[in-house]
């Protein structure tokens, strides 16, 4: 079925840098996602972005973070500076616009800041 | 407070059992209900998904049963297998399209052969 790409794997940083997690959507998708998922637990949603602007952002979705995604480049999540509890895999997911339409997610980027 | 609840963390069935897994939501205006399947070092995938006009959806072994009036769902998952054995999420949304997925927190399955 149609993939995310999630670049890279796992990354660790230190306390204070910045970070920019890269995903590569589904070609045809317009709704783009980031989700936030702590050892395995709950997924939580942080931020949605469509036609080149955010929807909805949730509280977690803190002025340290930002998205973006320049023409026909990667989605991007960047944390500027990252904090401790930044630590978790972050997911990012794409959609079809309409309603129903299914979310597909990728496998994910672990985050560890050190 | 949490909007989407499932009710257990962790279920063991033997393989040819019906797993049941619950879950809850707090919001009227959530209309749509996927259960995503999650295998360790993987992303979520989508497993089935019921709009709240319907009672009830079936594909497959994989079964959702919606009360809209208690705010309740339940996933079946008949016949089970060793390879179903994997983290289930509940989520929901106000369908509109590109809206926000809230997950509930999870149900680890776990099948005994």
């Amino acid at each position: 079925g149609p993939k995310v790409l999630q670049i890279p794997s796992h990354q660790i940083i230190d306390m204070g840098q910045m970070v920019t997690l890269n995903c590569d959507p589904v070609s045809n998708h317009l709704y783009f996602y980031w989700y936030k998922q702590i050892l395995g637990q709950q997924m939580e949603f942080l931020v949605n972005f469509y036609n080149g602007k955010v929807m909805e952002k949730s509280k977690l979705f803190k002025d340290q973070f930002s998205v973006e995604r320049p023409d026909g480049s990667y989605f991007t999540l960047k944390i500027q500076p990252t904090a401790l509890e930044d630590s978790a895999v972050y997911f990012c997911a794409s959609s079809l616009v309409g309603e129903g339409t299914e979310v597909f997610f990728g496998k994910g980027t672990r985050l560890t800041v050190v | 407070q949490q909007q989407v609840r499932q009710s257990s963390q962790s279920l063991t069935v033997w393989e040819g059992e019906t797993a049941i897994l619950n879950c809850s939501y707090e919001n009227s205006a959530f209309d749509y209900f996927p259960w995503y399947q999650q295998f360790p070092g993987e992303g979520p995938a989508l497993l089935i998904a019921i709009r709240s006009v319907s009672d009830k959806k079936e594909d497959g072994r994989f079964t959702i049963f919606f009360n809209k009036r208690e705010k309740n769902l339940s996933l079946h998952i008949k016949d089970s297998q060793p390879g179903d054995s994997a983290t289930y999420f509940c989520a929901a949304s106000a369908d509109q399209g590109g809206r926000a997925l809230i997950f509930g927190t999870g149900t680890t399955v776990s099948v005994s052969p």
